[in-house]
C-alpha cells in the first residue's frame, strides 16, 4: 500500500544545531508539503513542492529550507535550530489534477529545541 | 488574504448529544471547504468537502454546508459518539489560485464525555 512515512518520530536538539527531518511517500504524487502544528494555530505551511526542482515559501519558512531532487522525497532543514521552532511537523502530499485538495498526510515529527 | 477561523479551541459534549462546530472563512476567491479530522497520535486526513457554494459535505453522521452568504461550513452532527473524539480543522482551498494549497484554521479538539 502507498504511504507517506516521517523519520524521527521524535527528536531532541540544542539551540543553535542544524536538523533535518525526513519525509518520504510512496503515492507518487507531485505535490508535496510541510506543516508544523502548534496549539492555538492549528496547521501553518513552512514549505511545498510541485515537482522535483520546484520549492516555494509558505507563511512561516524562516529558518526552514527543504530542496526536491526526487519525486519521493522533500526533506526539511532547520539551518540553525531555535527553542521556538520546538513543534510537531506533519509533511502532507497530493496528486496534482482534479483531487489535488486532498492532502495525505505522515504521522508527525515531535522536536524538541532545548 | 485568505483565511479561516474557528471559534471554539474545545467542545465537551456527552454522548449521544447533537454537535455544532464552528467555522467561518474570508477569501476573495472562490474557495472549496473541508473538514479534516486528526486522531490522537496520527496526522489529519480529509474528514468531508464541499467544492462550491450550497454544496453539503457528509462524512460519518457529519454534515457541513457550504454557505456563500454568511461565509460559514459549520460541523453538524445529530448524535456524537466517544469514537468521535479528535480535533477538528476547516479549510480552503482556493481553486483560483492553486487548488492544492490549503489554508487551515486552528482547529477544533472534540472529547465526547461518555
Amino acid at each position: 500500500d502507498a504511504e507517506i512515512t516521517q523519520s524521527p518520530r521524535h527528536k531532541i536538539t540544542e539551540t543553535g544545531r542544524q536538523v533535518t527531518l525526513a519525509c518520504h511517500q510512496t503515492w507518487n504524487h507531485n505535490n508535496m508539503f510541510w506543516y508544523r502544528q502548534d496549539l492555538g494555530h492549528g496547521l501553518r505551511l513552512i514549505h511545498y513542492s510541485y515537482g522535483v526542482q520546484d520549492t516555494n515559501k509558505g507563511e512561516v519558512s524562516d529558518g526552514y529550507s527543504v530542496s526536491r531532487s526526487n519525486t519521493e522525497d522533500l526533506p526539511l532543514t532547520l539551518e540553525s535550530a531555535a527553542s521556538s521552532q520546538t513543534s510537531v511537523y506533519f509533511c502532507a502530499s497530493s496528486e496534482s489534477g482534479e483531487r489535488e485538495y486532498e492532502q495525505f498526510f505522515g504521522p508527525g515529527t515531535r522536536l524538541t529545541v532545548l | 488574504g485568505d483565511s479561516v477561523v474557528q471559534t471554539e479551541g474545545q467542545v465537551l459534549p456527552s454522548e449521544g448529544d447533537s454537535l455544532i462546530v464552528n467555522c467561518s472563512y474570508e477569501t476573495t476567491q472562490y474557495p472549496s471547504l473541508f473538514w479534516y479530522v486528526q486522531y490522537p497520535g496520527e496526522g489529519p486526513q480529509l474528514h468531508l468537502k464541499a467544492m462550491k457554494a450550497n454544496d453539503k459535505g457528509r462524512n460519518k453522521g457529519f454534515e457541513a454546508m457550504y454557505r456563500k452568504e454568511t461565509t460559514s461550513f459549520h460541523l453538524e452532527k445529530d448524535s456524537v459518539q466517544e469514537s468521535d473524539s479528535a480535533v477538528y480543522f476547516c479549510a480552503l482551498s482556493d481553486l483560483g489560485s492553486s487548488a492544492s494549497k490549503i489554508i487551515f484554521g486552528s482547529g477544533t479538539r472534540l472529547s465526547i464525555r461518555p
